[in-house]
């Protein structure tokens, strides 16, 4: 059993266009996230959600928009790829229950993202 | 804002050899995760402490947390070409600061 999935695992485009990757948790978990790795493999917080409110948003362009259907899913759109949006997207995935919140982050595979 | 420095950046091996990385912070951590993330995968939580001093032990793994809880080890006996990845620190604070990593290269 997956436990975070995403979609598409690599995902080639021309800059401009617009992109969405897909994420889901089977966890039952409340909090969900995106990340961004660079090429020099640095791992920078973007999103999270829980309950259907965005917690976190770091100084990341609007041109990123994370949406969220339901607890289990959290998608990530871009609007008009840049050059610079190249990089690996990770979801990831969390739970506050049991009373003992460590932010104990369970990631998905990655998405490669490359920008033409 | 706290920074997270890992030392060594990079680190190479031969398996069987001893090793420990280090993971500093410019404050004091909530709580500190380490992570190990290997080629084309996702990073995977390794442990979480939370108190000064603490010492956890996962099989060959060795996590140590500063008494200040400013500071944090990991020690690997008798590496295994398995080990090899890029190991991760992280505040668990809510905003999910993570370290930039020590890439370990354990060779056969």
């Amino acid at each position: 059993d997956t436990a975070v999935s995403q979609t598409p695992k690599y995902l080639v485009t021309q800059m401009g266009n617009d992109k969405s990757i897909k994420c889901e948790q089977n966890l039952g978990h409340d909090t969900m996230y995106w990340y961004k790795q660079d090429s020099k493999k640095f791992l920078k917080i973007m999103f999270s959600y829980n309950n259907k409110e965005l917690i976190i948003n770091e100084t990341v362009p609007n041109r990123f928009s994370p949406k969220s259907p339901d607890k289990a899913h959290l998608n990530l759109h871009i609007n008009s790829l840049e050059l610079g949006d190249s990089a690996v997207y990770f979801c990831a995935s969390s739970s506050a229950s049991g009373g003992v919140f460590y932010n104990e982050q369970f990631f998905g595979p990655g998405t490669r993202l490359t920008v033409l | 804002t706290q920074l997270l420095e890992q030392s060594p950046q990079f680190l190479s091996i031969q398996e069987g050899e001893n090793l420990t990385v280090y993971c500093n912070s410019s404050s004091v951590f909530s709580s500190l995760q380490w992570y190990r993330q290997e080629p084309g995968e996702g990073p995977v939580l390794l442990v979480t402490v939370v108190t000064g001093g603490e010492v956890k032990k996962l099989k060959r793994l060795t996590f140590q947390f500063g008494d200040a809880r400013k500071d944090s080890s990991l020690h690997i006996t008798a590496a295994q070409t398995g080990d090899t990845g890029l190991y991760l620190c992280a505040d668990s604070n809510n905003d999910m600061r993570f370290g930039a990593g020590t890439r370990l290269t354990v060779k056969p």
